[in-house]
């Protein structure tokens, strides 16, 4: 079964601290991997996509990376607006192209 | 331009009534996709739209929920004789290249 896994659950940094979020997935054929991030009361917003292994992408203070089994996002020297929950989600070969498995989400935040 | 517009932001009703929730995707998208959000759950795929094409109706949890999607643009999602297990905030969202969605704020609703 396909599956998407998130951890930590909730994260707590102090502003500067950088760290990482986890996305542990299986899947029988990936046909891609997504971040967004979601503010409370409001729908996810669209960060990333990431195709293969071995691909990163960057925007502002975040950076995704993608091996076979897993993501991560890194995030560089956060601010207290980089608080949200960060949700993971990919898309298989054996379901259509709008079918997303998310995972449940790191819930990241920052103090100053 | 706007985004993607969900219609009511809530709604209460009582267990048995039916339902429809509205989505207005973002003009020149193809895709359209909905998802429910329960508390302490990921994202959950109900259905999904592409152009022409035959909608993906596999996420839908029972023959109680249908959706449509009138000349390629607003879509509704009826929720027949809803019950207390129906309460979710439920989420649209369209895309132009798939899969970077867009989603809506959604729908909050509750069954009482």
């Amino acid at each position: 079964e396909d599956q998407v896994t998130q951890s930590p659950e909730a994260l707590r940094l102090q502003e500067g601290e950088s760290s990482s979020l986890n996305c542990s997935y299986t899947v029988s054929g990936l046909r891609g991997l997504f971040w967004y991030r979601q503010d409370p009361g409001k729908g996810p917003e669209f960060l990333f996509t990431l195709y293969s292994a071995g691909e990163e992408k960057e925007k502002e203070r975040l950076k995704a990376t993608l091996t076979k089994k897993e993501s991560f996002l890194h995030i560089t020297a956060p601010k207290p607006e980089d608080s949200a929950t960060y949700l993971c989600a990919v898309s298989n070969y054996g379901g259509s192209q709008g079918n997303l498995i998310f995972g449940k989400g790191t819930k990241l935040s920052v103090k100053p | 331009g706007a985004g993607v517009s969900q219609s009511p932001s809530n709604k209460v009703t009582e267990k048995g009534k039916d339902v429809e929730l509205r989505c207005d995707p973002i003009s020149g998208h193809t895709a359209l996709y909905w998802y429910r959000q329960s508390l302490g759950q990921g994202l959950e795929f109900l259905i999904y739209f592409q152009g022409n094409s035959a909608p993906d109706k596999s996420g839908l949890p029972s023959d109680r929920f249908s959706a449509e999607r009138t000349g390629g643009s607003v879509s509704t999602l009826t929720i027949q004789r809803t019950q207390q297990e129906d309460s979710a905030v439920y989420l649209c969202a369209s895309s132009l290249i798939l899969p970077e969605a867009f989603f809506g704020q959604g729908t909050r609703l509750t069954v009482v």
